[in-house]
Formats: C-alpha cells, structure tokens, sequence
C-alpha cells in the first residue's frame, strides 16, 4: 500500500521561472492538503483540497500560488513567477476521514 | 501569533531512558492534537494522537498527555532508542471557523537519544 508519492523531490527554478509541483494522495483518500516549511519553522497550512474542489485556501499567497486537485491524476501546487522567498519544503499530506498522513516533500530552490 | 509552541528546541537523552516532549497551545477551540517524528529530508511521519475528551493515549513506547486546563500536551517515550533520534512536532487541529482539519505546528524539538 504505497504512501503519499510527491514528485519532484527537489527542484530548482530561477527568479521568474515557474514551478509545478505534485502530489498523489494515498489509496482511498480523497482529502489533500498542501503545507510549507520554511528554515527553522514548522509546517504551514495553505491549501484544502478535495476532488475538483477547493475547500480551503486561506494558507496560500494571493498572488503566484494555485492548487488543483483534478477528478482524475495528482494534486497539483503551482508557483508562477518564483522569487527567492519561495524556497522551502512543500508537504503534501492525503487524509480518509481523519489523521493526515504526508508524503517525502518537495525541496524548491530558487536561484 | 504561534497558536502552537514547542518550546525546547532540542533534547538530548541517554538510551533506556524516557523523552518526554514538551507542548503549549494557546487556541481553546483546538480540540485533537497529534505528533509527528521527521528525518532530515523526509516527511513528517504520524505517531501518535488524542482527541481532548481523553487526557491520556498510549501506543507501545509512546504515551501522550493532555492537560486542557493547562493547555498542555507531551509525548513520553520509554525506552528511548537511538533510532528515535528525529525532529518531533506537535500539532493541533479544531474546529476554528469551520476549520477542523487544518494542522496547526509547533517549530519542533530535536530529540537526539545518545547510545
């Protein structure tokens, strides 16, 4: 029974490139969560989804930052035109009805 | 405003002894609290949890407690091993404004269990 599966695991972009990152939540789950880490904080909550719905956003930057999570194929978080403040880690977490379980996370740098 | 605090950046113990990882929160609607354990370069692995109707849960070495009149939580381990060497995280989840899934993290401790 694999876990949650994000890919890439590390990616680098330069100022102004975007980046895409995905997520595929464990079998049976339906519920998937996008947080951040930055250096020496804990994780932050941005972003709620369910399948083809948005249930909670109020984590993500107004600007640059969607999530999706389509009726069929991985969650996506998408940063446009990145800037050096967006490198951090990017955990995606997929629950069934209650315990959150998370995948390996992204690494983003940006150049 | 950090709703979640962990308050000891590390800890360091002997093999065979308990860690005992200390939690505050301050938010009262918060009303199920879990911990995490991460490895550098990994994600957070889910322990161990409880719901605030309960103020104790034990699962083989790991124990947590809850003191809501103290808004307090902490993780027990005992035995400690080395293997438990890990970044542990506590985190809160309630039902804020209709926000009773999002997690709410402390900074984490660093648990290092020396052989």
């Amino acid at each position: 029974n694999a876990g949650v599966m994000q890919n890439p695991r590390h990616l680098v972009r330069r100022r102004g490139q975007e980046a895409r990152l995905r997520c595929s939540p464990m079998k049976g789950h339906s519920h998937v969560y996008w947080y951040r880490q930055l250096p020496e904080e804990g994780l932050k909550f941005m972003v709620y989804l369910q399948k083809e719905n948005i249930i909670d956003e109020s984590g993500m930057p107004k600007e640059r930052f969607s999530a999706e999570f389509p009726k069929e194929g991985p969650s996506i978080l998408r940063i446009q035109q990145v800037v050096r403040g967006d490198s951090a880690a990017y955990f995606c977490a997929s629950s069934g009805v209650d315990t959150q379980y998370f995948g390996p996370g992204t690494r983003l740098t940006v150049l | 405003d950090q709703q979640v605090k962990q308050n000891s950046p590390s800890l360091s113990v002997q093999e065979g002894r308990i860690s005992i990882l200390n939690c505050d929160y301050t938010n009262s609607m918060f009303d199920y609290f879990l911990w995490y354990k991460k490895y550098p370069a990994e994600g957070p692995t889910f322990l161990i949890s409880i719901s605030s109707i309960k103020d104790k849960n034990e699962d083989g070495r790991f124990t947590v407690f809850l003191n809501k009149s103290a808004k307090h939580l902490s993780l027990h381990i005992v035995p400690s091993q080395p293997g438990d060497s890990a970044v542990y995280f506590c985190a809160a989840r309630g039902n804020s404004g209709g926000s009773n899934y999002k997690l709410t993290f402390g900074k984490g401790t660093l648990l290092t269990v020396n052989p």
